[in-house]
């Protein structure tokens, strides 16, 4: 029932690109992603929703595709700031029951 | 977060011992969760408060584990007989609104466990 993310490590330089995926054995109603930074609480980036509505509130993009039944997260022209383990969560048949992935850990060095 | 306030911040305890984890969301958010995070480890579900709906204890690692919500608001997670794989953090979330209408979970600092 946990979904899969990978990779689960990147290192980047500073002005890199980074794609992390997410994917589940079961139908999707949900989406949402988190950056977690060292010794802090998980923090919400981004919840993608059935049917294509996207919502979040960073410079960070994100695709669902139902289908496939995952999803992906785009950090583009990435920040020191970005360094941070990130977790998919999902929801499945619509429920607010949120499952998260085991985490990627990103480190954008200098 | 600043939804959500757990207390114990730390709580070291010896191999056997029963304790109590405390979260204290602000008033007004019917849906609460407990997750667990292992050092370096995901986020693992516990337990899952929506209402007055009965609560998913479908995370729960054993029966040592219970947790309780009381008057809506504040909930309890007891570990009883506590074992050294049952130190980590312990993270309380509750489900609300950002400024763009997503459902989304604050976390609160959370609860280190280190069982001695």
């Amino acid at each position: 029932q946990q979904p899969v993310q990978s990779p689960q490590a990147v290192i980047l330089r500073e002005g890199e690109d980074a794609v992390i995926n997410c994917s589940s054995s079961k139908a999707l109603y949900s989406v949402h992603w988190y950056r977690q930074k060292h010794g802090e609480a998980p923090v919400f980036l981004m919840i993608l929703l059935k049917g294509g509505e996207q919502k979040g509130h960073e410079k960070i993009s994100a695709s669902f595709n139902e289908k496939k039944q995952q999803s992906s997260l785009y950090l583009t022209a990435s920040q020191l700031s970005y360094s941070g383990t990130y977790f998919c969560g999902t929801s499945v048949g619509g429920g607010f029951k949120t499952i998260f992935g085991a985490g990627t850990r990103l480190f954008v060095k200098a | 977060g600043a939804g959500v306030s757990q207390s114990p911040s730390n709580k070291v305890t010896e191999k056997g011992k029963d304790v109590e984890l405390r979260c204290d969301p602000i008033s007004g958010h019917t849906a609460l969760y407990w997750y667990r995070q292992s050092l370096g480890q995901g986020l693992e579900f516990l337990i899952y408060f929506q209402g007055n709906s009965a609560p998913d204890k479908s995370g729960l690692p054993s029966d040592r584990f219970s947790a309780e919500r009381t008057g809506g608001s504040v909930s309890t997670l007891t570990i009883q007989r506590t074992q050294q794989e049952d130190s980590a953090v312990y993270l309380c979330a509750i489900r609300d609104r950002d400024y763009s209408g997503a459902n989304v979970l604050t976390f609160g600092a959370g609860s280190r466990l280190t069982v001695l």
